[in-house]
């Protein structure tokens, strides 16, 4: 099983201010199947990135994704105050999906 | 538009069992798979598990193997999740989502399951 590890577990930005957030895999992971999420309080988590890099529907373009192998990067160039959240990336290998176990995104 | 309508929030006992709905419109329902995932209270997501709308075939996480079943009706548009054998670990919000190329493209609203004697 491929764990995915996330970095760092909180981050305390201000809004206009860019933020940077690290998902490491165990294992090599194919770049087409590396996803990433934004969660609210008392909501479902929403698509932000598929494919490593690929903007899912109405996503703005402050959001932003790169990596391949093991290390991956969501980058958010200028935080406005409804970023702020918990974000998740996300695998698939073999039949198989695992999350990394999430980055808080606090207003400093 | 695409849409994921689940079941109300459920009370259940260590020991019972919960089977949780997700009702899908908007799309051709047998086109994609449909996976379960949960995330307990203050927690990460957890993915249980997999269906093929159209062959009905499964995929579960090894965690919940022996205790989960996901079926689907074809009539309806719905996938069902059966969580056995209840205990307090398993209280959680249990989402359905949508898997296209890899990614969960569409969620539904969630489904509380709280297990308490």
């Amino acid at each position: 099983e491929i764990v995915l590890t996330q970095s760092p577990g909180t981050l305390s930005l201000s809004p206009g201010e860019r933020a940077t957030l690290s998902c490491r895999a165990s294992q090599s992971v194919s770049s087409s199947y590396l996803a990433w999420y934004q969660q609210k309080p008392g909501q479902a988590p929403r698509l932000l990135i598929y494919g490593a890099s690929s903007r899912a529907t109405g996503i703005p373009d402050r959001f932003s994704g790169s990596g391949s192998g093991t290390d991956f990067t969501l980058t958010i160039s200028r935080l406005e105050p409804e970023d702020f959240a918990v974000y998740y990336c996300q695998q698939y290998v073999s039949s198989l999906y695992s999350f990394g176990q999430g980055t808080k995104l606090e207003i400093k | 538009q695409v849409q994921l309508v689940q079941s109300g929030a459920e009370v259940k006992k260590p020991g019972a069992s919960v089977k949780v709905s997700c009702k899908a419109s908007g799309y051709t329902f047998t086109s994609y798979y449909m996976l379960w995932v949960r995330q307990a209270p203050g927690q990460g997501l957890e993915w249980v598990g997999m269906i093929n709308p159209s062959g009905g075939t499964t995929t579960y996480a090894q965690k919940f193997q022996g205790r989960v079943t996901m079926t689907r009706d074809t009539s309806t548009s719905t996938v069902y999740m059966e969580l056995s054998s209840l205990r307090s670990e398993d209280t959680a919000v249990y989402y359905c989502a949508r898997l296209h190329l890899g990614h969960f493209d569409f969620w539904g609203q969630g489904t509380l399951v709280t297990v308490s004697s």
